[in-house]
């Protein structure tokens, strides 16, 4: 079945630094692709929507200087977290859909990324 | 705006209870809902959905019912198995944007 590959699976970092996380699809062409972030106990919050070849559309309160989301190709979404800081620790997960059966394919997740900023 | 609100875990059961895991939502209009479900290092897998009221999503021996009259999407299986030992998470929305709840942990012991 559909695979997305988020890399890396955890990272540490420290305070003022930038992280890199990427988000693959192995065996289709992701038109769309969803940031999403999970603080402990509580809910993934969707934090953007990259569609290929476009700017990202950011939900409201997420900061698009802050967490900078680049997709260049249909198997390839990254997300820069730049100049982290302690608050920004999280676990982030990607999604991927695909384009012909948009309206109706299920999202494909990645594995997740779990960041800790010291 | 849209939320979903799902009971805390862990939930902890033997192998071959009964599990319901409750699933609540409010929302404008009539969202589809689903059930996802996460492996021990693994990515969230859809598990169920259904799109309109009254239906029933089933799949691995788990069912959900989509009730429009209390507003809930409830998680059921007749019997675990220790391999249903993971994260779920119901969500509510399109089949891109979605709206998830905060996860519900189910421990099954041998």
């Amino acid at each position: 079945g559909a695979v997305v590959s988020q890399h890396p699976s955890w990272v540490i970092c420290k305070s003022g630094t930038s992280v890199k996380i990427e988000c693959r699809s192995l065996d289709f062409q992701a038109t769309t692709m969803f940031w999403y972030r999970q603080f402990p106990k509580q809910s993934l919050m969707l934090m953007a929507t990259s569609n290929e070849g476009s700017k990202a559309t950011y939900e409201q309160g997420v900061e698009k200087d802050k967490f900078l989301i680049n997709h260049a190709s249909l198997t390839l979404s990254t997300l820069t977290v730049t100049s982290a800081h302690p608050e920004d620790s999280s676990f982030y997960i990607c999604s991927a859909s695909t384009r012909d059966r948009a309206n109706n394919s299920p999202l494909h997740f990645g594995n997740g990324t779990r960041l800790t900023v010291t | 705006g849209d939320s979903v609100t799902q009971m805390e875990g862990p939930v902890t059961l033997s192998e071959e209870a009964f599990l319901t895991i409750n699933c609540t939502y409010t929302a404008t209009g009539y969202p589809s809902l689903f059930w996802y479900v996460q492996y021990p290092g693994e990515g969230l897998q859809l598990l169920l959905k259904a799109t309109k009221a009254d239906d029933k999503g089933s799949n691995k021996g788990f069912e959900a019912t989509y009730r429009k009259e209390t507003t809930s999407f409830h998680l059921e299986k007749g019997s675990v198995q220790v391999s249903d030992s993971a994260v779920y998470f119901c969500a509510l929305g399109g089949f891109q944007k979605l709206v998830f709840g905060t996860g519900t942990r189910l421990l099954v012991s041998p």
